[in-house]
């Protein structure tokens, strides 16, 4: 059974960039890949939408190759505040039919 | 503000009760959706709605069940619920189904069964 895949953690200190990376095996060829960001107790919040190549926006790039089968999230010079888990969300046609599937998630610990 | 909003944000109810999870939204989306939140697992999709019409039951148990009256109202609910069914229940709406659109979600319903 397909499904995204990311990894489950990651540190990084103030000021670092950092990259996170999502593999969608069997993404369909009309999906979009998109990432939340989600603090606890809280719903996810959208932070950037991609097709293919790259998308830049104020918060976050969005790096997609050619084959579009994995996707990475990167953010600039991080802070404290985005300490959060980050998920991947794409389209995939399992079993015949057509799902939107939520990555595991990376929880992203940034330290001072 | 989010512009999906979700009550109550917290709930605790026994095993007998009956109780009902509200969302609203105010975005002008026709997709509406509930996923289950648990503890150290991904978020699990329970309901979809489209256009007021149910098109996604992601075998979920019969003691969940949905209500969607219109558009911009969903409802989750709840009656003889087990204490595995204590997580975070998320609404989400988007302008329609399909992965090109953005989701927006409420900030949730902490649910504990007691």
């Amino acid at each position: 059974l397909a499904k995204t895949t990311q990894p489950i953690s990651m540190d990084s200190y103030e000021g670092q960039e950092v990259n996170i990376t999502c593999s969608h095996n069997n993404i369909a060829t009309n999906d979009y890949i998109t990432w939340y960001q989600q603090f606890p107790s809280q719903g996810p919040r959208f932070i950037i939408q991609g097709y293919k190549t790259k998308v830049t926006n104020e918060v976050a790039s969005l790096f997609i190759p050619a084959d579009r089968k994995s996707s990475t999230l990167s953010l600039p010079r991080v802070s404290l505040s985005d300490t959060a888990v980050y998920y991947c969300l794409v389209g995939a046609v399992m079993d015949s039919s057509y799902k939107l599937i939520f990555g595991s998630g990376t929880r992203l610990l940034v330290r001072p | 503000e989010t512009g999906v909003t979700q009550t109550p944000r917290h709930l605790v109810m026994g095993m007998t009760n009956k109780k009902s999870l509200k969302c609203e939204q105010h975005l002008g989306h026709n997709a509406m959706y509930w996923y289950k939140q648990s503890a150290k697992k991904p978020l699990e999709l329970m309901f979809v709605y489209n256009f007021k019409e149910q098109t996604e039951n992601n075998s979920v148990p019969s003691r969940f069940s949905p209500e969607c009256p219109n558009s911009s109202h969903l409802f989750l609910h709840l009656h003889t619920l087990q204490p595995e069914d204590s997580a975070l229940y998320l609404c989400a709406s988007s302008q329609e189904t399909g992965g090109h659109y953005g989701y927006t979600f409420g900030s949730g319903t902490r649910l504990t069964v007691v």
